[in-house]
């Protein structure tokens, strides 16, 4: 699987829009990027995942670039509940593997 | 959305004993499910994969004959930690896909494990 770059700590204001970025330079044309979170002792959460357009839910919205080697999660509205480690994962289509968790990015949210 | 349960949420047990740990998938049938384990300050480590009906795969590393898994039915995997000891002290979170087409991982709370 590709790997994947993201910093290793982020700070937001509560409010305003949390930016995680991931590089994925590697990735291949059948993989798709996911993003989980794990809020502090509990376990990871599905957030949002694409392929090559743009994904929005209603926890987030998923920015690929055009050459699809790196990602933007966006919390539109960060709240303090949002603070939580964040991973951007790659994975093929079609894989029997499971997911393979790097260090992710720290994000916390400030009041 | 698709709800993975573990239970029990936390355990304490002495040196030496075996502890069983659950994970069910709620309202959706898992053929797969994965058992991962979690350090402080770590990320999560993959220890095997398991099919329903079939024997777990364990990573390298992991020992098959200390950590019993079995996948019984499609919504129910156990984790036995044998003989546990001190250094086994961990968070342990399984994880369920909901089939081949939907390749989303859906995980549990956690089971937070303390050897004394």
């Amino acid at each position: 699987d590709a790997k994947t770059t993201q910093p290793p700590s982020m700070d937001c204001a509560e409010g305003r829009a949390a930016n995680l970025p991931c590089n994925h330079s590697t990735i291949s044309g059948n993989e798709y990027v996911y993003w989980y979170r794990q809020i502090h002792s509990q376990g990871p959460q599905y957030i949002i995942h694409g392929l090559k357009n743009n994904e929005t839910n209603e926890m987030a919205s998923l920015i690929i670039t055009e050459d699809r080697k790196s990602s933007t999660l966006i919390l539109p509205h960060a709240t303090l509940r949002d603070t939580a480690v964040y991973y951007c994962i790659v994975r093929p289509s079609g894989s029997a593997r499971q997911l393979t968790f790097g260090s992710g990015t720290q994000l916390t949210v400030l009041p | 959305g698709a709800v993975v349960s573990q239970h029990p949420s936390w355990v304490i047990c002495k040196s030496g004993t075996s502890v069983k740990i659950e994970c069910r998938s709620l309202d959706f049938q898992a053929t797969t499910m994965f058992w991962y384990r979690q350090f402080p300050k770590q990320s999560l480590m993959l220890m095997a994969t398991s099919n329903e009906g079939s024997k777990a795969t364990y990573e390298q590393g992991v020992e098959k004959d200390k950590f019993l898994i079995n996948h019984a039915s499609l919504t129910l995997s156990t984790l036995t930690v044998t003989s546990a000891h001190p250094e086994d002290s961990s968070f342990y979170i399984c994880s369920a896909r909901t089939g081949t087409n939907q390749e989303t991982q859906y995980f549990g709370p956690g089971t937070r494990l303390l050897v004394l």
